[in-house]
């Protein structure tokens, strides 16, 4: 089956630690995506990838580290710079950039700082 | 502060009809979504409007877009327990992202 696999679905972190979020899709789409979920409020861009290789900025890139390093995988390390870490995190994937492209999303990784 | 603004919650009675709104402020936008999520899940897409649309109808969902008062809608005919939810309505920004309201809760009762 085609999807956006996220792992792990739950992940608790102490302070200080770095962290990877693993996100991997067989859809075959160039374009990927990381949000950051609070509650009562919508979801945040952290960064975004068009292609292989290339990855920009969003809204809330401080502190947090991507790699597009194959076109399946794009990986998200939440580092001990992000002050406020605890959160749901969604990664998301279209099959090509920009307006009008429907998002796929994965179930998600919930991150907790202990 | 936010582009699109939604209400927090909603509760509604089984069989009845369930209307959730949104407003957004990019005039640009050329799609407008509704996305559905779960507890605990990720957000499925639900339904989609291109700008120079007034209306779509889906089976159970129909959604209207105000382009003069940037207004969009979303009815669910007949809510059923299964619609308990959280609805994300979503407006194209620029070439690379969405803009998501902050979701409204919509409780079912029996």
């Amino acid at each position: 089956d085609g999807g956006i696999t996220q792992s792990p679905k739950y992940l608790f972190r102490k302070e200080g630690q770095n962290v990877t979020l693993s996100c991997e899709q067989n859809l075959n789409h160039d374009a990927m995506y990381w949000y950051r979920q609070d509650p009562g409020q919508g979801l945040r861009l952290i960064y975004y990838s068009q292609i292989v290789n290339d990855f920009q900025k969003g809204d809330i890139a401080e502190g947090y580290s991507v790699s597009r390093e194959k076109k399946e995988s794009f990986p998200l390390t939440v580092t001990s710079a992000q002050k406020n870490p605890t959160a749901f995190y969604l990664c998301a994937s279209s099959i090509m950039f920009g307006r009008g492209t429907e998002a796929f999303f994965g179930q998600g990784t919930r991150l907790t700082v202990v | 502060g936010e582009d699109v603004e939604q209400s927090l919650f909603l509760s509604v009675r089984e069989g009845d009809s369930s209307v959730i709104n949104c407003t957004y402020t990019d005039s640009s936008s050329t799609y407008l979504y509704w996305y559905k999520q779960e507890p605990g899940a990720g957000l499925q897409l639900l339904t989609y409007i291109f700008s120079n649309m007034d209306m779509k109808q889906d089976q159970r969902l129909t959604v209207l877009l105000n382009k003069k008062d940037k207004h969009l809608s979303l009815r669910i005919a007949d809510t059923q327990t299964g619609d308990s939810a959280i609805y994300f309505c979503a407006e194209s920004i620029d070439d690379y992202k969405l803009s998501f309201g902050a979701g409204t809760t919509v409780t079912v009762r029996a």
